[in-house]
């Protein structure tokens, strides 16, 4: 079946620095691709997303980056900050009798004082 | 706005008990999904409604699973025989757009953690 693949599992970075998530995806057909962010004991919360007509999009310290050819897509937040830790998940929509997501395994960011 | 409420937080059965979790959600939103999140895991989606309908449940176990959305607002889901495999966080999610519609935001609820024994 369809999957997407994320990668790393962990992520640790110096406060301030730059970290960034890579996922790939399967299908050739995906054209939505969200990023969550998932705080302990809460649930998902969409922070970005890019259409498949984009490259790039960018919201403040946040950007996401779509290569369809090779079928990836990244997360990247700059200037860090304490409240970045938490666990980001990729996904991409897929069309099976109905539109839905599939999700990346998630990357548990940590950011270091 | 309120958000996606849900009920329990935590649950511990035993392996074989029943066990059944409410969703409430976002007012006006068509859609409900329940997922499964097995710990270090993403979501996995076990059903989707939309109104009091079923648009999706390819991935629900339904010799043990089952779940309705009376009324086309709120939603419960039931196991019933639990087994050890179950323990995960489940979520409930709502959007406001319809199935057809791709480009839905999903809220989610905080979730119910259950554990089997």
């Amino acid at each position: 079946g369809e999957n997407v693949e994320q990668h790393p599992s962990t992520l640790s970075v110096q406060e301030g620095d730059s970290a960034v998530i890579k996922c790939t995806y399967s299908d050739s057909a995906s054209n939505y691709f969200p990023w969550y962010k998932q705080e302990l004991g809460k649930g998902p919360q969409l922070i970005i997303d890019i259409r498949s007509n984009v490259g790039e999009k960018k919201d403040q310290r946040i950007a996401v980056t779509l290569n369809k050819t090779a079928k990836h897509f990244s997360l990247h937040i700059t200037e860090t900050q304490p409240e970045d830790s938490a666990v980001y998940f990729c996904a991409a929509s897929i069309w099976d009798s109905n539109y839905q997501l599939i999700w990346g395994a998630g990357t548990k960011l940590i950011i270091k004082p | 706005e309120a958000g996606v409420a849900q009920s329990p937080r935590y649950k511990i059965i035993e392996k074989r008990q029943s066990v059944a979790f409410w969703c409430n959600p976002i007012s006006g939103h068509a859609t409900l999904y329940w997922y499964q999140q097995i710990l270090g895991q993403g979501p996995k989606l076990l059903i989707q409604f939309q109104n009091n309908g079923v648009v999706d449940d390819s991935q629900l176990p339904k010799d043990r699973f089952s779940a309705e959305r009376l009324k086309g607002v709120d939603s419960t889901l039931k196991i019933q025989p639990a087994k050890l495999e179950d323990s995960a966080v489940y979520l409930c999610a709502s959007s406001l757009g319809w199935s057809g519609s791709r480009y839905n935001e999903q809220f989610f609820g905080p979730g119910t953690r259950l554990t089997v024994l």
